[in-house]
Formats: C-alpha cells, structure tokens, sequence
C-alpha cells in the first residue's frame, strides 16, 4: 500500500514570496491534515480536512494560509506572503474514518523562509 | 485546554541498555494517547496507542507503554535499545471522539534519543 505522498520534500523561499504544497492521502482515507512543525516543537494541527470539507481549521493563519482538498483527495496548502517565522516542516496526514485516530504521516516539506 | 509534556529534550543511552521516556498529559476525559517515532527527514510512524483496556500496550519494534491514570502518565519503554531507535519520540493525546471528525492530535515537543555503541 502506498503511502502519503508530499511534494515538493524541501523549499527555499525569500519572504514575502508565496509557496504551495502538495499531498497525496492514502488511498480511500477521508481524513486529511496538515501540520507545522516548527523546529523544535511538535507537530501543530493547521487544518484538518474530512473528505473535501472543513473540519478544524482554528489554528491556521487564514490571512495568509489557504488550504483546499478538491474532490477530497489531493490537498493543497498555500502560504501568501510568506514569512520568516513560517519556516518549518509541514506535514500531512490521513485516516480513515472508522479507524479513528490512526493518522498515517507523509515525509513531510521542509519550508525555509530567507 | 489539553497538553502533553515530555519533561526530557535529549536522552542518551549505551546500546544494549534499557530505555523510558516520559511523557505526561492533561485531559478532562479519558485521554488516547500515542507515541510517534520521527527519523531524520521522515515522517511520523505511530509505534503504538491507548484507548482503552490493559494499560500496558505494546507496539511495534519491542516498544511498550504503560497508561497510569493516577500519574497521567504514558511514559515510553524499550528493554534494549538498538543503534537504529535513534531518532525523535513524540507523544500525543487525541482530542475528540475516537472515530469521531474532530479527532485531532496534541503533540509534546518531542524527545531526541542518541543511543552510543
């Protein structure tokens, strides 16, 4: 079974540029999230998607992030303009519903922000 | 407001010797946790979950963990670690319903594990 695919794996950007990122979920898995891991700190939910609807999205800087999932399958997340602080490891993950919580993780992109 | 912390940033251990990381949580309910393992440049790989039953559960790789409600502890064990379990360990608590939509997951900032041969 394949896993959850991301890309691109890494990104240098200079601030106020903006970037967009990709996942591809596992196959039939309704569930879709996406994470910021800054350094040194864990994961932290920006928005959780359950097919191409909405879930959570409390923790996402909505001035300058925007994610969508069309047809509930593949994710975008953007980030316009970005930041330094937006440096970080962003990663997403799937689940299928009746499984719970069992969220299977992508490599992850790592954002470096100049 | 849940949390979870992990009291330890760094451990070291010699190979061969055991292993237990710490992990503390706050819940108003009955907690799910998890423990993830993150190589470099990798992903999260759970290594196992609580939700509910024995409070000691075993994963994959020869971890176990151990549920103890009156610490609100699920603290991380391994009886002989290998070269290969270095990496980073996070804990997390699962907030909202198992099975439900609003299951998101609260990580603590993670233990970094270097093992020496």
């Amino acid at each position: 079974e394949a896993g959850v695919a991301q890309s691109p794996r890494y990104k240098i950007i200079e601030k106020r540029q903006s970037v967009a990122f990709w996942c591809n979920p596992i196959s039939g898995h309704a569930t879709l999230y996406w994470y910021q891991q800054i350094l040194g700190q864990g994961p932290k939910l920006l928005i959780q998607f359950q097919n191409n609807g909405v879930v959570d999205d409390s923790q996402l800087p909505k001035d300058r992030f925007s994610a969508e999932r069309l047809k509930g399958v593949d994710s975008t997340l953007k980030i316009q303009p970005a930041k330094l602080e937006d440096s970080a490891v962003y990663l997403c993950a799937s689940s299928l519903m009746r499984a719970g919580m069992d969220q299977y993780f992508g490599p992850g992109t790592r954002l470096l922000v100049l | 407001a849940q949390s979870v912390t992990q009291p330890d940033i760094h451990i070291t251990v010699s190979e061969g010797a055991s292993l237990e990381l710490r992990c503390n949580y706050s819940y108003g309910a009955t907690p799910y946790l998890f423990w993830y393992v993150q190589s470099p440049g990798q992903g999260l790989q759970l290594l196992l979950k609580y939700f509910s039953g024995d409070t000691l559960v075993q994963g994959i790789k020869g971890f176990e963990a151990e549920f103890k409600r009156s610490q609100s502890s699920f603290n991380l064990r391994k009886p002989s670690v290998h070269w290969s379990d270095a990496a980073e360990y996070f804990c997390a608590v699962g907030s909202g319903n198992y099975g439900g939509a609003t299951n998101k997951l609260i990580f603590g900032t993670g233990t970094l594990l270097a093992v020496q041969p």
